[in-house]
């Protein structure tokens, strides 16, 4: 069955020092990836997909197929990187998102 | 531009009760989704659709429905309520399949509660 693992529910960084959000995946097929994001009194956005390999914000993300993960990383976090971040994999018509990862990035 | 918008922001409904959210998008999208936010379940799909006049069903379909009878609207009915669907509602569109149109655009959110 197609799933998205996200393991963390909460992560506690500091100011300044690198993030990784982890994000494990299973799919039969190519698996199309992304990440979205959930700020405070915001609506749900797109931070990044896979397939445009961009920097969106300073994070990146890097599908590895061996380990099946699209981990989210940065190099240090700022405050306003706090939030709710979800992993999803893109299954024909749906979309299938992960449980999600709440970041707080500590002063 | 609104995007996608959401008809009520919130709603308490007494158990029994039926009621319809409507989900409404100005971007000329093909593909709309109904989605329930629990704590620690993350994202789940109740039902979406594909096009004017088309449903399917997502994972959690049980006890809802939908009607897409004009391409901007988008309707999840509740037809008894119960309190198991207390949640946050959330609206989606896309323009389609593919990786230049499957983008996904959320509305604002309807906080449901069921007592």
């Amino acid at each position: 069955a197609q799933r998205v693992t996200q393991p963390e529910k909460l992560l506690s960084v500091f100011k300044g020092a690198p993030v990784e959000l982890k994000c494990n995946y299973s799919y039969s097929g190519s698996p199309e990836l992304f990440w979205y994001v959930q700020y405070s009194r915001q609506r749900l956005q797109l931070l990044l997909r896979h397939i445009s390999r961009e920097s969106i914000k300073g994070f990146t993300a890097d599908l590895n197929k061996g380990e099946t993960s699209f981990h989210l990383k940065k190099p240090f976090a700022q405050e306003e990187d706090s939030a709710m971040y979800y992993c999803a994999l893109n299954r024909d018509d749906k979309i299938i998102f992960g449980k999600g990862t709440r970041l707080h990035i500590l002063p | 531009n609104a995007g996608v918008t959401q008809t009520p922001k919130f709603r308490v409904l007494k158990t029994g009760q039926s009621m319809t959210l409507l989900c409404a998008q100005d971007m000329n999208h093909e593909y709309m989704y109904w989605y329930r936010q629990d704590p620690g379940m993350g994202l789940r799909l109740i039902h979406y659709s594909v096009g004017e006049g088309t449903t399917a069903k997502g994972e959690v379909p049980d006890g809802y429905n939908v009607s897409r009878l004009k391409k901007q609207n988008f309707l999840l009915g509740l037809e008894s309520a119960a309190p198991s669907q207390t949640s946050v509602y959330f609206c989606a569109s896309s323009l389609g399949r593919g990786f230049t149109y499957n983008e996904q655009f959320f509305g604002p959110g309807t906080r449901l509660t069921v007592l």
